[in-house]
Order: C-alpha cells, then structure tokens, then sequence
C-alpha cells in the first residue's frame, strides 16, 4: 500500500519567506508527527496531531512555526519569515493510533534557506 | 524526561564480520525502544523494536537487539556485514510521557561503513 508521502521533496526559498510543507500519511492512520533533521541537532520532535487536534506542540522552536491538520488526514507545517537556520530535513511520521508503537516515515522535505 | 546515546557516530566494519551498534537510553518510566535506518536521501525505515515481552527483539535484514534494562542499554547487531547494510543506524525511545504524544527521542546516529 502507499506510505507516507511528503511534497515538496525539495524546497529552497529565500530569508524573510513564508513556506509551507506538506504531508500525506497512511490512509487509516490516526497518529501524526513532525520532526527535523538537522546536522547540528540531530532528530528533533516538533509537533503531535491525533485526528486534527495537537495536543503536544512542545517542539516547536518559535512562533514562526505552525501546523494544522484537516480531515483527520493531511498536515501542513508552515515556517514564516524563514531563517538560514531553519535549513533542516523536515520528516513526517504516521501511525495506526496514538499508542501505536511504530511510526512509519515519509521521504521529507529538503528545506534550503538561502 | 528521556534521552538516547549512541556510542560512535561512524563505526567502519569489513563485509561478513559482526556489527555491533551501541546504544543506551534514560526513561522514568518502562521505555519501547526502537532502531531505524537511514538510506541515502531516503526517510526512516524501523529496524526492529522492543515494547514488552521478550528481551531479545529480531528485525528485518539479519539484525537483532536485546534490552538490557540493567544496563539500561539496547544494543544492535547481526552476525555478518552485508555492502548494503551500509547506511545510518539510529536509536529511538519512546515512553509515551509527553502529553500523550508517543514522541520518538532519537540518538544522534551511528554511520556504519561497510569494507569490501
């Protein structure tokens, strides 16, 4: 079946933009995550959706960051007034519920912010 | 609060000798411990994982783990290196602690090589 999937798979965009990074998870899946993957930080945790509410958005770095998910299927993270410093690997993750043990990963989105 | 160490951010091995990946974590409460792999340009893909039951966990392509809750330590490995095991290897807790969210907390990644 179709995993997670994830557009753009690259973006570059220029200081000061607004950008917007979409995910697709499993059909089914109730459980959605968004974190980063950056070179300095390593693998970070951003933000939590079951169904279309976030109850854990303890990740995200600055108000600049937002995520919305609607019909309890696709999720968009936007970054306002990009930074150089928000260059990162963004991955989405789906699981089956929300005490589902396995999260399976979408490809991400190469972000460049130049 | 939860946290992962990965012992060697780039392990080099020969094909056909014993990989063995380390990996300890930190939980205040019984932890699912979880390897994933990381091919090139390419998303996460799980390895193998531990939640309950048997202390030796086997995953696909010949690795296993075992939790060692003494040593508080989940340590990957498989018998004999393969050229297409090479890849990044990261460790994963989750102890479904932050406000219901089963968050991964990732270590920072072993880049195993593989030489012909």
């Amino acid at each position: 079946g179709a995993g997670v999937s994830q557009s753009p798979s690259n973006k570059v965009t220029e200081k000061g933009k607004d950008v917007e990074l979409r995910c697709d998870p499993i059909s089914g899946h109730t459980a959605l995550y968004w974190y980063r993957q950056s070179l300095g930080q390593g693998l970070e945790f951003l933000i939590y959706f079951q169904g279309n509410s976030a109850p854990d958005k303890s990740g995200l770095p600055s108000d600049r960051f937002s995520a919305e998910r609607t019909g309890g299927s696709v999720s968009t993270l936007t970054i306002q007034r990009t930074q150089q410093e928000d260059s990162a690997v963004y991955l989405c993750a789906s699981s089956l519920r929300q005490s589902s043990y396995e999260q399976y990963f979408g490809p991400g989105t190469r972000l460049t912010v130049t | 609060a939860q946290s992962v160490t990965q012992l060697g951010s780039h392990v080099s091995v020969s094909e056909g000798a014993l990989v063995l990946l380390r990996c300890n974590y930190s939980s205040s409460v019984p932890p699912y411990l979880f390897w994933y792999v990381q091919y090139p340009n390419q998303g996460l893909q799980l390895l193998l994982k531990y939640t309950t039951g048997a202390t030796l966990v086997k995953g696909i392509n010949g690795f296993e783990a075992e939790f060692k809750k003494s040593e508080t330590s989940f340590h990957l490995t498989k018998p004999s290196a393969h050229m297409s095991d090479a890849a990044e290897y990261f460790c994963a807790v989750s102890d479904g602690s932050g406000a219901g969210s089963y968050q991964l907390t990732f270590g920072k990644g072993t880049k195993l090589s593989v030489i012909p």
